[in-house]
């Protein structure tokens, strides 16, 4: 089974720090995704990779970053904490042999920003 | 724009069948996935639709009708664990995931 491990369930920062959200998977996925969560919305994705080194925008990347180095790991990178970035982040890998491979998806990281 | 639309709550009795319904509009379609996500957990992977008609996979059978934009989860003899949330997600013309907000099922004893 793929496994997608999000290093920290719970996180607590203040407003103006810079937050580091790692995500690794076992499968040698081509690519991987960042969403954020909120309640009565729909996932909205934030950034997504389709090869080491490689990263795009998704629809609300503004105040995050990612980084990609190893085709493993893709880390997510709030760079200045706000209250609105408050949320559960939950990070994806799928293989990139077919366009509607499904998702596999990390348990998440719930962030609180006060 | 792009939308998925799904009810935000259902209840249901233990044993019963519920069925989930999912509308969606999206710039070109390249199918339809429904994932099941219990409280505190990963949504994970229940079924991928692109042609029209039923998919069974035991107990959970999914529908689409591309001409209508619509697509269901339908669940058979329901049990406690199947309270969950279930989202749908529909894929556009350049592959990308537009979700819904999820439908939480409740199931009574």
């Amino acid at each position: 089974d793929v496994k997608v491990t999000q290093s920290s369930r719970y996180l607590v920062k203040r407003t103006g720090e810079k937050v580091f959200l790692e995500c690794v998977q076992d499968m040698d996925h081509e690519n991987m995704f960042w969403y954020r969560q909120d309640p009565g919305l729909g996932l909205r994705l934030i950034y997504f990779s389709y090869d080491v080194k490689m990263k795009e925008k998704g629809d609300i990347p503004e105040g995050y970053s990612v980084s990609r180095e190893k085709k493993e790991r893709f880390s997510l990178i709030l760079e200045s904490a706000s209250t609105n970035q408050t949320s559960m982040y939950l990070c994806a890998s799928s293989t990139g042999t077919a366009d509607n491979s499904p998702l596999h998806f990390g348990n998440g990281t719930r962030l609180t920003v006060t | 724009g792009q939308n998925i639309d799904q009810p935000t709550e259902m209840t249901a009795t233990e044993g019963a069948i519920v069925q989930i319904n999912c509308t969606y509009q999206t710039s070109g379609f390249n199918g339809l996935f429904w994932y099941q996500q219990h409280a505190g957990e990963a949504p994970t992977f229940l079924s991928y639709n692109v042609l029209d008609g039923l998919e069974e996979k035991g107990r959970f059978s999914s529908f689409l009708s591309r001409s209508k934009g619509y697509s269901y989860l339908l669940l058979k003899e329901l049990q406690m664990k199947d309270s969950a949330s279930y989202l749908c997600a529909a894929m556009d013309s350049n592959y990308q995931l537009i979700w819904g907000a999820g439908t939480k099922l409740i199931i009574k004893p």
